[in-house]
């Protein structure tokens, strides 16, 4: 199946940094989102994003989807941003019927 | 919020019990996700259901099970509990017939002793 590989694992940062989280993955996709989990375990949704580029508010996504890869970029980093950040695709091959498969995240870390 | 709503939120249960969670699509969703995380696995696709029927399977157990009833709500079932069960439960759902936003509901966490 698809493989899907994020970078970094780990990340900390100093409150107002900016920051950029890749996802890889190995298959063209028709679908692509980035979650946020927080430390509640609530998976929110960010972006759909399976092409081009979104922005929303702090937050913006570009997916290339001709080299498989996706960034997310977080600026003025605030700690409620503290949590792990999940890329997750679905393959085109499954023909929409298949789930998304999750990258293994980055856990980011806002120290005040 | 993202419109799904899933029950119970926590679940504390013994090994070689079963256990039912229940889930809630957005209005007007048809499909259903059923997803399991845990710290061996992450997060993994376990089933999906369109309309009441079953539509793609992923790494679902021989030991669960799920359905999708006429009113859209849906039930994963798991059965003869092991401690390795103990996880965080997700569903989510989609639009109907498009490759889209999956949303999630807040999860049930289950802990089997």
């Amino acid at each position: 199946g698809i493989q899907v590989e994020q970078s970094p694992p780990d990340l900390i940062l100093q409150e107002g940094a900016n920051s950029t989280l890749r996802c890889n993955f190995s298959d063209s996709v028709n679908n692509l989102q980035w979650f946020h989990q927080n430390p509640w375990g609530q998976l929110i949704n960010l972006f759909y994003i399976p092409s081009g580029t979104k922005q929303n508010g702090r937050l913006s996504a570009t997916t290339v989807a001709t080299e498989r890869y996706s960034l997310l970029y977080i600026s003025s980093s605030q700690t409620t941003d503290s949590g792990v950040y999940f890329c997750a695709v679905e393959s085109k091959s499954g023909g929409g019927a298949d789930g998304l498969t999750f990258g293994k995240g980055t856990h980011l870390i806002i120290q005040p | 919020d993202s419109g799904v709503t899933q029950t119970p939120k926590h679940l504390i249960t013994a090994t070689g019990q079963r256990v039912t969670l229940r889930c809630s699509p957005r209005s007007g969703d048809l499909s259903v996700y059923w997803y399991q995380q845990s710290l061996d696995q992450g997060l993994q696709f376990l089933i999906q259901y369109y309309n009441g029927e079953e539509r793609a399977k992923g790494n679902i157990l021989e030991r669960f099970s799920a359905q999708q009833f006429p009113d859209l709500h849906s039930e994963l079932n798991l059965s003869s509990l092991e401690l390795g069960d103990s996880a965080l439960y997700f569903c989510a759902s989609s639009v109907p017939g498009q490759v889209e936003t999956q949303y999630f509901g807040p999860g049930t966490r289950l802990l089997v002793l």
